[in-house]
């Protein structure tokens, strides 16, 4: 079974600031772990993946995160927030013998960068 | 969005009608995800398909909904009979190096 959760619906932060968006899972096997974001009316894109490797994966649009396995947690973050930012974010996860399609998608994290 | 091509990107059905939705992958891919994306949720999976064949419908409502991707052409999400709960975002993706490319939706408005 897999799993994962986004504790926050709404993250507010102001241009020019850090951002965390937050993201736990859990997962049978070895996780692979991925963030995508989406704006208004349209499709998922694809942010940034962990499959193995560096804990801190950077990924498109300046964003980051970090697999921490001990606190089964992959937080989104960027150093600066700009308002182009504000989306909804998800998180998605499944294990290395599922296939990609049927990843795990968190409820989603509507991010709002104020100017 | 990696080409993806998902139509109408806006349906409004009553209560009662029929509702297709089409999606056409990725270039040179033969399978499709479906999912449902209901309003404050994430997205959930419906069925996955190959050229022809249904490989896991395990997330797809017992009746009423069904889904074909025939040798030629894009698959088709049906719904029968919608109700007012069948509103919602579809999306289709097809997948590459286990990323998922996702098509721009199909928004569902049952009246």
């Amino acid at each position: 079974a897999q799993s994962v959760a986004q504790p926050e619906d709404q993250v507010n932060v102001a241009e020019g600031n850090p951002l965390t968006v937050k993201c736990t899972y859990s997962v049978s096997g070895n996780p692979y772990l991925f963030w995508y974001v989406q704006y208004p009316n349209r499709g998922l894109q694809f942010l940034l993946k962990y499959i193995t490797g560096d804990n801190l994966v950077k990924g498109s649009y300046g964003f980051e995160a970090e697999f921490n396995k001990s606190q089964t947690s992959f937080h989104l973050k960027k150093p600066s927030a700009l308002v182009s930012d504000s989306a909804l974010y998800f998180c998605a996860v499944r294990d290395q013998n599922t296939n990609a399609g049927k990843s795990t998608f968190g409820d989603g994290t509507t991010l709002t960068v104020k100017p | 969005n990696a080409g993806v091509m998902q139509n109408p990107r806006h349906l409004v059905r009553r209560r009662g009608q029929e509702a297709r939705l089409r999606c056409s992958p990725m270039k040179g891919h033969s399978h499709v995800y479906w999912y449902r994306q209901l309003p404050e949720e994430g997205l959930k999976f419906m069925v996955y398909l190959q050229k022809e064949n249904i490989i896991d419908e395990s997330g797809m409502p017992k009746e009423r909904f069904s889904a074909e991707f025939p040798k030629e052409g894009p698959s088709i999400l049906r719904i029968q009979q919608v109700v007012r709960g069948d509103s919602a975002a579809y999306f289709c993706a097809s997948d590459r190096a286990g990323e998922l490319f996702f098509g721009e939706g199909s928004r569902l408005t049952v009246l």
